[in-house]
């Protein structure tokens, strides 16, 4: 099956600086990649749909200028965590469609714990 | 908006018994219905889907059924093992490829 990579898998980070988690597709061209949010013993909350070469699109609620997602290839998409805050930790995830193929393939996911 | 409803929130069985999960949707555009496993700390696994034209899929102890008039799908293993405890999420899925989760249903199974 399709194979998505995410990493880091756990960052620690200090309040006020920024995070970047890479998510790769490994073995097939993801035109859009999507970017969960999931608190202890939660679902996962869609953040943002990411299409390649243009603009992320962001669920209600989610701060744009807080949460940067960038889509620059077809196989990589980076979710920044800017001024991270405690608030911020949790668990991020990210998952790629393949076209023609409704399901999504998952990445690994990323711990952040911001102190 | 869009939402899906998923029940119970935590299920414990026998070994060897069956286990249920319902959820409910409420886009009526959704037609791709997958149901996801998750170990703690990891990523979601796929089990089982279903799309939108069918009524029922079966793979080995684990089934899915699907009443699209009343916007209910379900999650039915039987057999259950102790590797089958996780935490399961169900999902509908319309056209634009948006997956709205479920709230997650903690199965626990006992030996």
């Amino acid at each position: 099956g399709a194979v998505v990579s995410q990493h880091p898998s756990r960052v620690i980070c200090k309040s006020g600086t920024s995070v970047k988690i890479e998510c790769r597709s490994l073995d097939f061209q993801a035109t859009t990649m999507f970017w969960y949010r999931q608190f202890p013993k939660q679902s996962l909350m869609l953040m943002a749909t990411s299409n390649e070469g243009s603009k992320a699109t962001y669920e209600q609620g989610v701060e744009k200028d807080k949460f940067l997602i960038n889509h620059a290839s077809l196989t990589l998409s980076t979710l920044t965590v800017t001024s991270a805050h405690p608030e911020d930790s949790s668990f991020y995830i990210c998952s790629a469609r393949v076209t023609g193929y409704m399901g999504a393939f998952f990445g690994q996911g990323t711990r952040l714990t911001v102190v | 908006g869009e939402n899906v409803e998923q029940h119970p929130s935590t299920l414990s069985v026998q070994e060897g018994d069956s286990a249920v999960i319902k959820c409910t949707y409420s886009d009526s555009a959704s037609n791709y219905f997958p149901w996801y496993k998750q170990e703690l700390g990891k990523r979601p696994q796929l089990i089982i889907d279903i799309r939108s034209n069918v009524g029922e899929k079966k793979d080995q102890r684990i089934a899915v059924t699907l009443n699209k008039t009343a916007k209910h799908f379900s999650l039915h293993i039987t057999e259950t093992q102790p590797e089958d405890s996780a935490v399961y999420f169900c999902a509908a899925v319309p056209g634009t490829y948006k997956y709205i989760f479920g709230t997650g249903t903690r199965l626990k199974v006992l030996a």
